[in-house]
């Protein structure tokens, strides 16, 4: 069955710093991999998902999440973080949409 | 609709008393889901639709749960004689097609058991 860990639970970064998320998961074939970010009364929005090709994946705010397939990693990173990117994060994989699996979540802090 | 719609947004209610929760897709949109997010976890799959047809649902906690879709548009989601273990965050979700179509959520409806 498939698992995700995300190892951080709170994590915060001064504005205009460099953020990176961490995602770890368990699954026996491969993996899809998603990056989900939730505000406050808001539902969760996809940020960017890997399903093959290309191991670096672009997504939306100008984030950025790398496949690794020999650390059973989705870290998903941004350059710098804006005030506006202060929420909750999630890392989900599933064989598909159908049956993801998500991660508890990181919680995003940021500081002016 | 343009987004995901749920009502309502929160709901109190006593133990032993039935609640009934309502999502409104995306119009276009012929895959429906159902989670359930406990407080400082993420959410957890309970059920999907394909327009009315319900072709999984093992993540339903119990058999007091229960969720229809019967026009294939609006979905309720209902939990007969809550638990305060129900308590939670119950999240809906639509995509064009199931599998690989990005999910839209709603944005939930608080459900407090006392």
């Amino acid at each position: 069955a498939q698992s995700v860990t995300q190892p951080d639970i709170h994590i915060t970064v001064s504005e205009g710093a460099s953020l990176e998320l961490r995602c770890n998961y368990s699954y026996g074939a491969t993996p899809y991999l998603f990056w989900y970010v939730q505000s406050p009364g808001q539902g969760l929005q996809l940020l960017l998902k890997y399903f093959s090709g290309d191991t670096l994946v672009q997504g939306i705010k100008g984030f950025e999440a790398e496949f690794k397939r020999s650390q059973s990693s989705f870290n998903l990173r941004k350059p710098s973080v804006h005030w506006s990117d202060a929420a909750e994060y999630f890392c989900a994989v599933g064989p598909s949409n159908n049956d993801m699996r998500f991660g508890a979540g990181t919680r995003l802090t940021v500081k002016p | 609709g343009a987004g995901v719609s749920q009502s309502p947004r929160y709901k109190v209610t006593k133990r032993g008393q039935d609640v009934t929760l309502r999502c409104d897709p995306i119009s276009s949109h012929a895959t429906l889901y159902w989670y359930q997010q406990a407080l400082g976890q993420g959410p957890e799959f309970l059920t999907y639709f394909n327009y009315e047809a319900q072709p999984d649902k093992s993540g339903l906690p119990s058999d007091r749960f229960s969720a229809e879709r019967p026009e294939g548009s609006i979905s309720t989601l209902t939990i007969q004689r809550t638990e305060q273990r129900d308590s939670a965050m119950y999240r809906c979700a639509s995509s064009l097609g199931p599998a690989y179509n990005e999910q839209f959520f709603g944005p939930g409806t608080r459900l407090t058991v006392l």
